[in-house]
C-alpha cells in the first residue's frame, strides 16, 4: 500500500538553527501539505502546495517558513531560524484531488523539538 | 473566527459496544467534512467523509452523521474493539477554493476490555 514517508522521525535542534523536514508523497499525487502539531494540540495547517508553487499557507507559515519539491519526489519543510515554540509534530499529507476533498494522506510525522 | 470543535475530550466505551463521537463545528459554509484517527506516535489516519449535500454515511462499522440545521457531527463506531482506541479529530474545509482542512480538538476515545 502507498505511503507517504517523512525524515526524519525525530530531530533535535537549538534555537536559531535551520531545520528541514523532508517527506516522500505518494507518486501519483498532487497535491501536498504540510501541517503540525503541538503536544496535546490539534493538528493546525501550514502550508499547501500544488503544481510547483505554495497554493494556501496559514498565519503560522510565515517568513521563517519555506517549501520545496526539489525533485520528482521530495517535498521539504524548512525552517530558517527555530523558535521554542516551534517545537511540535510536523505531519505531510499528499493527496490526489483538488480541492483538499477526498482522502488525504498523511505520514507519521517529524517530531522536532527546539531547545 | 471559524472553528471546529469536539464536545468531549475523552470517551471510555466497553468492548463490543457502540461508540458515538461528536463534534461542533461554526463555519456554515463548510462543505466537506472529514473524520482522521490518530493513533499514539502516528499521523491522522482518514476514516470516513461526507459532504455537506448528504445527512448520512456509513463505512465498515462506521457510520457519519451530518446535522446541518445544528452545525453538528457525529461518528459511530459499531461493536468497538480495543483497536479502535485513539484520538479521533473532525475536520472541515470551507466552500471555494480553500484547500486546507481546519481540524478539531480531538476526543480520546478508550475502549475498556
Amino acid at each position: 500500500e502507498p505511503e507517504v514517508t517523512q525524515t526524519p522521525s525525530h530531530q533535535v535542534t537549538q534555537m536559531g538553527q535551520e531545520v528541514i523536514l523532508r517527506c516522500v508523497p505518494i507518486s501519483n499525487h498532487l497535491y501536498f501539505y504540510w501541517y503540525r502539531q503541538i503536544l496535546g494540540q490539534k493538528v493546525e495547517f501550514l502550508v499547501s502546495f500544488y503544481n510547483n508553487e505554495i497554493s494556501e499557507k496559514s498565519e503560522i507559515f510565515d517568513d521563517q517558513f519555506s517549501v520545496e519539491r526539489p525533485d520528482g519526489s521530495n517535498f521539504t519543510l524548512k525552517i530558517r531560524s527555530t523558535k521554542l515554540e516551534d517545537s511540535a509534530m510536523y505531519f505531510c499529507a499528499s493527496g490526489r484531488w483538488a480541492g483538499g476533498t477526498g482522502e488525504l494522506f498523511f505520514g507519521e510525522g517529524s517530531r522536532l523539538t527546539v531547545l | 473566527g471559524e472553528s471546529v470543535g469536539l464536545h468531549l475530550p475523552t470517551l471510555s466505551v466497553q468492548e463490543g459496544d457502540n461508540s458515538i463521537i461528536n463534534c461542533a463545528y461554526s463555519n456554515s459554509a463548510s462543505d466537506y467534512f472529514i473524520w482522521y484517527k490518530q493513533e499514539s506516535g502516528k499521523g491522522p489516519q482518514f476514516i470516513i467523509d461526507i459532504r455537506s449535500n448528504m445527512d448520512k454515511r456509513q463505512g465498515q462499522r462506521v457510520t457519519v452523521l451530518l446535522n446541518k440545521t445544528v452545525k453538528h457531527l457525529s461518528l459511530q463506531i459499531a461493536a468497538t474493539q480495543p483497536g479502535d482506541s485513539a484520538v479521533y479529530f473532525c475536520a472541515e474545509k470551507g466552500s471555494g477554493s480553500a484547500r486546507q482542512l481546519t481540524f478539531g480538538s480531538g476526543t480520546q476515545l478508550t475502549v475498556l476490555p
